[in-house]
């Protein structure tokens, strides 16, 4: 599968649990983002990567997300301490910059359940 | 502020009729436009973009839609639905003087065809 995958699909944790999910983008793309998709809405976005370095911050990432991309390869998104408010999905896409086709692909997403 | 509007939470339509999903965008200057599509426990598919050039668009799927600047319109369309089309429609924006080419997107839209 080329695609973009997501680990894992589905997250139940306790309320002020600390999470982590992973993206892996398509190989050749230097961009990755995560959006955050709540019942009813669509995706909002919350940062990106240009290869390992984060350039954009939503404010809707609060102290308690940070998410990395080592190595400019996978990414990892965190939350600390999670809230009920926190339950969405949480969408990777990446893409590649500087050809024609720069539309963004996404993964299944990473359903999470804060209880 | 760039946002997109999608009017309808749902349309239904029976199979082989023509279906049309609405779309309206407000972004300072020429935006990119784009759809794209969810299954149920599925990321997001991309359907179709404009860029630049011809008005009217064809993407996957039979899918088309057309840009329409003097209403801000950019409505998705299909000549003939099938049932399998029965899906969550999402219309986004992206600001062509954003380096971070990152999607707003609408609140999306139910396709239901019936049989």
């Amino acid at each position: 599968d080329t695609g973009v995958s997501q680990d894992p699909r589905h997250k139940i944790t306790k309320r002020g649990q600390n999470v982590t999910f992973r993206c892996d983008p398509i190989s050749e793309h230097n961009r990755l983002y995560w959006y955050r998709q709540t019942l009813g809405q669509g995706p909002e976005f919350l940062t990106y990567f240009q290869n390992e370095a984060q350039l954009e911050k939503s404010r809707l990432l609060s102290d308690r997300f940070s998410a990395e991309r080592p190595k400019g390869s996978f990414s990892t998104l965190e939350i600390q301490r999670t809230e009920q408010g926190d339950s969405a999905m949480y969408l990777c896409a990446s893409s590649l910059i500087g050809t024609l086709n720069t539309e963004a692909f996404f993964g299944q997403g990473t359903r999470l359940t804060v209880v | 502020a760039q946002s997109v509007a999608q009017p309808e939470d749902q349309v239904n339509v029976a199979e082989g009729n023509p279906l049309t999903v609405k779309c309206t965008y407000s972004v300072s200057g020429n935006p990119y436009l784009f759809w794209y599509v969810q299954y149920p426990n599925r990321g997001l598919q991309f359907l179709l973009k404009y860029i630049t050039g011809d008005n009217l668009v064809k993407g996957s799927y039979g899918f088309e839609a057309e840009f329409n600047k003097s209403q801000t319109s950019f409505h998705l369309k299909k000549p003939s639905a099938l049932v399998s089309d029965s899906a969550l429609y999402f219309c986004a924006v992206r600001d062509r003087m954003d380096s971070s080419y990152k999607l707003i997107f609408g609140s999306g839209t139910r396709l239901l065809v019936r049989p």
